[in-house]
């Protein structure tokens, strides 16, 4: 089944703690992008990747780092979590950029205390 | 900066209705534009995706448009079901740095 994972679903840490939010395709896409969402704010890019090894800020990227060197995994660093990054999070997936639609991973709810 | 708006915030409609949800965007250099559905709990699925070309996409029930010169984007979606009830999202992104670009969407219930 064509999906996009995310790992963990919920997670509720401590300011300062790093953490990884991973993320797997296995329709071999080559654009992966992470969002996150809050009430009144709606969704927003925090980085995307189009092909291994090239990533590239979105509109909201301080606080965290990305790495693609895989095709089919693209995790999401926050190498020093604090209480305004508590948001839901999405990675998503296209063939490539542009022609393809996205396909939404369940989304990991992350909260920072 | 782009700024895409969607109008309305919710919608309450009884069944069998037919119904327009509205998109606009500020800057028109846009690669595509896209619709999805959320379900509570859910990620995002994808509706339908317009090209920059294009005027409008069809999906069995559901019908999005595109005017990309006056930045409007519509999804009709005909005889709607009380399964069409989710929060309704536009996307486009953008030509020059494949940024996609979300509105804050349409919550939508149809009422049996």
């Amino acid at each position: 089944e064509a999906q996009v994972t995310q790992n963990p679903r919920y997670l509720i840490t401590v300011t300062g703690k790093k953490l990884t939010v991973t993320c797997s395709q296995n329709m071999n896409h080559e654009y992966m992008s992470w969002y996150r969402q809050d009430p009144g704010l709606g969704l927003r890019q925090i980085y995307y990747s189009m092909n291994v090894e090239v990533t590239d800020k979105g509109d909201v990227p301080e606080g965290y780092k990305v790495s693609r060197k895989e095709k089919r995994n693209f995790p999401l660093i926050l190498e020093s979590p604090s209480p305004n990054q508590t948001s839901l999070y999405f990675c998503a997936s296209s063939l490539r950029s542009g022609y393809q639609p996205q396909h939404f991973g369940d989304g990991t709810r992350l909260s920072i205390l | 900066k782009q700024e895409v708006t969607q109008i309305p915030a919710a919608l309450s409609v009884p069944e069998g209705e037919n119904l327009v949800l509205n998109c606009s965007f500020t800057d028109s250099a846009i690669y595509n534009l896209q619709w999805f559905r959320q379900d509570p709990g859910k990620g995002l699925t994808s509706l339908l995706l317009i090209q920059s070309s294009q005027r409008e996409q069809t999906s069995g029930r559901l019908n999005a448009s595109l005017d990309k010169s006056s930045g409007r984007s519509t999804l009709y979606i005909a005889a709607s079901q009380p399964g069409d009830s989710a929060t309704y999202l536009c996307a486009v992104l953008m030509d020059s740095s494949y940024k996609l670009i979300f509105g804050s969407g349409t919550r939508l219930l149809v009422r049996p």
